[in-house]
């Protein structure tokens, strides 16, 4: 059975930093694209970044680049995301993903429950 | 405002057939693959339809996709009270060099 669990989430003031992470069991983490997606209060479905299996490839949406990175560790099955400089429009929900293909390009089949960033003074 | 544009909400009656649209533009639907996914209050969001038009492993058939040119739609026939969710969809966007949804749909069942 495949699983993704988030943790890492927590109550933060603007400015500061957090990491997530994403345990995942249940398939071949290494060959598989990885993405982070939030869903803010009241709002939609938004991607935040993706890896590729290899970590070769990594994107961000605009919004978080040069404040959150990417990273992710094959022989450890984790996904991670280094949130630094927090601001108020990142509270969210954060949701790790695995993708249907190794470049991380093809959607996400699999979501883990999520985990609250709420970022607060 | 999202890259993708939905419409806010649908309804229909136990039964019927419904679509939701999803229009887009040439760097993103008119150049890559549509995926539609269902997100119940409060859990995780379901892949529902992948490369427009493919279900993955237990989605049922009720769940039809189709794209043509910057659009994407996806169809729900056999309406049924726990179809109420709120529907999104996705695509690669070469521009913006990430993926962008849909503002979702909210699905509701009279």
């Amino acid at each position: 059975e495949v699983q993704l669990v988030e943790s890492g989430g927590n109550f933060v003031q603007p400015g500061r930093s957090l990491r997530l992470s994403c345990e995942v069991s249940g398939f071949i983490f290494g060959d598989y694209g990885m993405h982070w997606v939030r869903r803010a209060p009241g709002k939609g479905l938004e991607w935040v970044s993706g890896i590729s299996w290899d970590s070769n490839s990594k994107a961000y949406v605009d919004s978080v680049k040069g404040r959150f990175t990417i990273s992710r560790d094959n022989a450890k099955n984790s996904l991670y995301l280094q949130m630094n400089s927090l601001r108020l429009d990142d509270t969210a929900v954060y949701f790790c993903a695995k993708d249907l293909s190794a470049a991380g390009t093809r959607g996400f089949d699999y979501w883990g429950q999520g985990t609250l960033v709420s970022v607060s003074s | 405002q999202s890259v993708l544009t939905q419409p806010p909400s649908v309804s229909g009656t136990p039964g019927q057939r419904v679509t939701i649209s999803c229009s887009g533009s040439n760097s993103n639907i008119g150049r890559n693959y549509v995926c539609w996914y269902r997100q119940l209050p409060g859990t995780a969001p379901k892949l529902l339809l992948y490369r427009n038009d493919q279900r993955p492993s237990g989605v049922p058939d009720r769940f039809s996709g189709s794209k043509s040119d910057t659009s994407g739609s996806l169809a729900i026939s056999g309406l049924r009270s726990d179809d109420e969710a709120d529907y999104y969809c996705a695509a690669w966007d070469d521009i913006l060099a990430s993926w962008v949804f849909g503002g979702g749909t909210k699905l509701t069942v009279l």
